[in-house]
């Protein structure tokens, strides 16, 4: 079945880097994407989502990027801070009516000071 | 704090037992999804409600089951427990359908030991 899935397991960069985080999606019916951030011992925190009719979205430090062509979204951060230090997870959304989200197997940054 | 509420925060019962697992959405929130995290699968959906009614259903085991209640509050009930049942299991709220809208408001979970 149809999947999201993520390059690394897990990346490591220094403080003031920027950091990007790279997905693979499967399903080229997918329409609306979102990242998470999960820092440890706390559940999921939304931080940006894109809807397919974009290509880039950005917030506060963050861009998301979406490639269609080759079915590929990644997460941008800039400056990375030691607060960015979590595991990030891509979902889309998916299943009947699209009310599924369907989370990827997560990366996991760490930033060295 | 993102407003979710799970009870309770860790259990640790044996195999062949049944829990369950409460959750208090966000004021307001008419959504409420259940996520199982275990190390070797990440965050599996199992199933979702809005308003009272099962709106979506994931890869939940037929042991497992799930309602919404009228005050919005949703419980999951996981019978007949197997040591691969042990797992964190996140509740979300949101305001809307996750088809209109992917920010979910995450509990802190239930961390669900199984001896």
């Amino acid at each position: 079945g149809e999947s999201v899935g993520l390059h690394l397991p897990t990346l490591s960069v220094q403080e003031g880097d920027n950091s990007i985080i790279n997905c693979a999606y499967s399903n080229s019916a997918s329409d609306y994407f979102i990242w998470y951030k999960q820092e440890s011992g706390k559940g999921p925190q939304f931080i940006i989502d894109i809807r397919s009719n974009m290509d880039k979205r950005q917030g506060q430090r963050v861009t998301v990027l979406l490639n269609k062509t080759v079915k590929h979204l990644s997460l941008q951060i800039a400056a990375t801070q030691p607060g960015d230090s979590a595991v990030y997870f891509c979902a889309e959304n998916t299943g009947n009516a699209g009310n599924m989200l369907t989370f990827g197997g997560g990366t996991r940054l760490m930033v060295k000071p | 704090d993102s407003g979710v509420t799970q009870t309770p925060k860790h259990l640790i019962t044996a195999t062949g037992q049944r829990v369950t697992l409460r959750c208090s959405p966000r004021s307001g929130d008419l959504s409420v999804y259940w996520y199982q995290q275990s190390l070797d699968q990440g965050l599996q959906f199992l199933i979702q409600y809005y308003n009272g009614e099962e709106r979506a259903k994931g890869n939940i085991l037929e042991r497992f089951s799930a309602q919404q209640f009228p005050d919005l509050h949703s419980e999951l009930n996981l019978s007949s427990l197997e040591l691969g049942d042990s797992a964190l299991y996140f509740c979300a709220s949101s305001a809307r359908l996750a088809a209109l809208t992917g920010e979910l408001f995450f509990g802190e979970g239930s961390r669900l030991t199984v001896l």
